[in-house]
């Protein structure tokens, strides 16, 4: 079975600093999908970074990174140089690929201070 | 930009009503999405539909809650009756087809209260 884990409920940094989101995912499936998600207090889900399973080289996107572990089944999400906008939830997940359905871990909520 | 329509924002309905959400996704995008998010937890999908059809609905509890897509274009997603434990975020998203390489793109959401 397919599953998403989120271990930190809560993480604070420092403005302009970098910070590290981690997610560990479990599957049997050879081929497969990790995203990263943000998800302001306003509820919206807003798409960041995607890695394949395949891909050979970690997934940047801006000031967002995704350090892929294969052999450990990590997809950690760097952000570095934190902006108080920022602060947000901020949710792994994972779809097999040419499956249906995309799962989600239970969220880590980012704290940016100025 | 390019963006999923929902509505209501937020609904406020007493335990044993109907109710109802609209989506309206991006246009051609043939995978639509209906997700539940609990408060403090992640999402999870209870229906997915491409085109017209639905092609996963094994999370949706089906004595109460009913979604349809008659068109391939717009979703409607019903609960009837509403139940204490329905209060959630519901969340439409869509993507061009399923197995997209890609984020979905989703909607601000529905916020529903049951009291």
């Amino acid at each position: 079975a397919q599953k998403i884990t989120q271990t930190q409920p809560g993480m604070f940094v420092q403005e302009k600093e970098a910070v590290t989101l981690d997610c560990t995912y479990d599957t049997s499936d050879p081929s497969y999908g990790l995203f990263w998600y943000k998800q302001p207090s306003s509820g919206e889900m807003i798409f960041l970074i995607y890695q394949g399973s395949y891909d050979q080289q970690n997934a940047t996107e801006g000031r967002y990174s995704l350090n892929f572990q294969k052999a450990r089944k990590s997809a950690n999400l760097v952000i570095s140089a934190s902006q108080l906008g920022d602060s947000a939830m901020y949710f792994c997940a994972m779809r097999n690929t040419g499956g249906f359905k995309t799962i989600f871990g239970a969220g880590t909520r980012l704290f940016v201070k100025a | 930009e390019a963006e999923v329509a929902q509505s209501p924002r937020y609904k406020i309905t007493e335990k044993s009503q109907a109710v109802a959400f609209w989506c309206d996704p991006i246009s051609g995008h043939a995978t639509l999405y209906w997700y539940r998010q609990i408060l403090g937890q992640g999402p999870e999908l209870l229906v997915q539909f491409q085109d017209e059809s639905v092609v996963d609905d094994s999370q949706l509890p089906k004595d109460r809650f009913s979604a349809e897509r008659l068109k391939g274009v717009d979703s409607t997603l019903k609960i009837q009756p509403a139940e204490l434990g329905d209060s959630a975020m519901y969340l439409c998203a869509s993507s061009l087809a399923t197995g997209t390489v890609g984020g979905y793109t989703f909607g601000s959401g529905t916020r529903l209260t049951v009291v």
